[in-house]
């Protein structure tokens, strides 16, 4: 199983360009989200996925589009990259469930110049 | 709503030391989970340990020891005779009824030879 992966692992961006992120995973998990950590703030969901066809926003989804077309894929959309988008993120999945600890991604290291 | 503190945003010990990191959780739910995961230097998310609402108990895994306590809405988590593997952000998460996993802001424990 490689579990969760996320492409590209580093990204620069100009303010205004849109780009994709990718995560899939492997593992058949109904349940994925995306985060965003920033320093001293943690991470925080910004959109998150109960199974196909379905999405919700968490906390912070202003600038950001998911999509779920398939239990394996979850990418996260950046529509105009500002600056305040420069931030590692970070895609997970679970089950569904609320007791199943989530298995995250490597990450995605994004700086938006 | 669903809030996780983790008050301590560093802390510095010498090896051997013993050391406890707070997390203080709010939410309205009566059935929810709560996680810590451990960040290391390398970046990637450990799940480290869950626990549910129903259940009190404390938990040791070799040198690592969890309090709940739902009356203070506490989920301490303690190392005993700390190494410098140790040393990474420890995030505290809570699940509940609403599906998110809320992450704490992080404690940035440092583990000094």
């Amino acid at each position: 199983n490689a579990g969760v992966t996320q492409t590209p692992k580093f990204q620069v961006l100009k303010t205004g360009q849109s780009m994709t992120l990718q995560c899939a995973q492997d593992m058949n998990h109904e349940y994925m989200s995306w985060y965003r950590q920033d320093p001293g703030m943690g991470l925080r969901l910004i959109h998150y996925s109960v199974g196909a066809g379905i999405t919700d926003q968490g906390e912070v989804p202003n600038g950001y589009n998911v999509s779920r077309s398939t239990t394996e894929d979850f990418p996260l959309r950046l529509l105009s990259a500002a600056p305040s988008q420069t931030s590692v993120y970070f895609c997970a999945s679970s089950y569904k469930g609320i007791g199943y600890e989530q298995y995250f991604g490597p990450g995605t290291r994004l700086t938006v110049t | 709503a669903q809030k996780v503190t983790q008050a301590q945003t560093e802390i510095s010990v010498v090896e051997k030391e013993d050391v406890t990191l707070d997390c203080v959780y709010e939410t309205r739910d009566t059935t929810y989970y709560l996680f810590w995961y451990k960040q290391p230097p390398s970046g990637e998310l450990v799940f480290l340990i869950r626990r549910n609402s129903f259940d009190e108990q404390n938990e040791i895994s070799g040198r690592y020891s969890w309090n709940f306590q739902k009356s203070t809405s506490s989920f301490n988590f303690t190392i005993t005779a700390s190494q410098v593997v140790d040393s990474a952000v420890y995030f505290c998460a809570l699940r509940d009824g609403y599906n998110k996993l809320i992450f704490g802001a992080g404690t940035r424990l440092a583990v000094h030879p």
